[in-house]
C-alpha cells in the first residue's frame, strides 16, 4: 500500500527565504506525482505535475524535483513571499492495472513572515 | 473555464437526514474523483468514475454513501443516514487522459452533521 510523508507538517521562515518542502513515498512503482497548494477554506490548487519519466519541473519560482528509485520529491521556493503561505500537499499516482488513485500526503503548512 | 464547481459550499445538518453534494467537472474530462478531507485522515479517495462509470468505490466508508455520475456533466454523493463522523470537506475532481491527466479541484463541500 502506498504511504506518502510529507516533513515538516509546520514550516515557518522570514520573507525571502529560499525552502525545500520535503515529501517521500514508499512504493516507487508510480505513474506521477503532483504537488499542490491549499489555502484555509479553499480547495487544492494544483501547481506542478512530474511524470514518472521526468526529474524535474519548473513554474516561476517553484521547482520540483523527483527521484523514484529513492522515493522522494522535493518542492523548492524560491524568494518566499507572505502570499506563499499556504498548506502544500504531495500526490503519488501509482500504477498497476486501470487503477490510478492518487495517494496523499498529510501537507505542510508553510508560514512566511513580512 | 469554470472549473470543477460544487454545491452546495455548506451543509449543516442532524444525524439521520440524507445529505446530496453536487459536482459538475470540467468539461471534457473524463475522469472524476471524490474526496473527504479531515483533520485525521488528511484527503482520503471515496470513489472515482471514468466515463462515467465508477470504476473504484473501495473506499466509500460504507453502504450509508453512494455516489452516482448520470452524465458527463454532472455527479452526485448522496449520505443517507448521515452522521456526525460524517462530517468532513468534501471535494469533487477531475481530470482528462486517467493516469497522466493533471488533477483538478472544486472549492468543496464543508458537512457538518450534528
Amino acid at each position: 500500500k502506498q504511504e506518502v510523508t510529507q516533513i515538516p507538517a509546520a514550516l515557518s521562515v522570514p520573507e525571502g527565504e529560499n525552502l525545500v518542502l520535503n515529501c517521500s513515498f514508499t512504493d516507487s512503482a508510480i505513474y506521477n506525482l503532483q504537488w499542490f497548494r491549499q489555502d484555509p477554506g479553499k480547495g487544492l490548487t494544483s501547481l506542478l505535475l512530474i511524470q514518472s519519466s521526468q526529474r524535474e519541473q519548473t513554474s516561476g519560482r517553484l521547482n520540483a524535483s523527483l527521484d523514484k528509485s529513492s522515493g522522494r520529491s522535493t518542492l523548492y521556493i524560491a524568494a518566499s513571499q507572505p502570499g506563499d503561505s499556504a498548506t502544500y500537499l504531495c500526490a503519488v499516482r501509482t500504477s498497476g492495472g486501470s487503477n490510478y488513485k492518487l495517494t496523499f500526503g498529510k501537507g505542510t503548512l508553510l508560514t512566511v513572515n513580512p | 473555464d469554470a472549473g470543477v464547481i460544487q454545491s452546495p459550499r455548506h451543509e449543516v445538518t442532524e444525524m439521520g437526514q440524507e445529505v446530496t453534494l453536487r459536482c459538475k467537472p470540467i468539461s471534457g474530462h473524463d475522469y472524476l474523483f471524490w474526496y473527504r478531507q479531515t483533520m485525521m485522515r488528511g484527503l482520503e479517495l471515496l470513489i472515482y468514475f471514468n466515463n462515467n462509470v465508477p470504476i473504484d468505490d473501495s473506499g466509500m466508508p460504507e453502504d450509508r454513501f453512494s455516489a452516482k455520475m448520470p452524465n458527463a456533466s454532472f455527479s452526485t454523493l448522496k449520505i443517507q443516514p448521515s452522521e456526525p463522523r460524517d462530517s468532513a470537506v468534501y471535494f469533487c475532481a477531475s481530470s482528462r487522459q486517467g493516469a497522466t491527466g493533471e488533477l483538478f479541484f472544486g472549492e468543496g463541500s464543508r458537512l457538518t452533521v450534528l
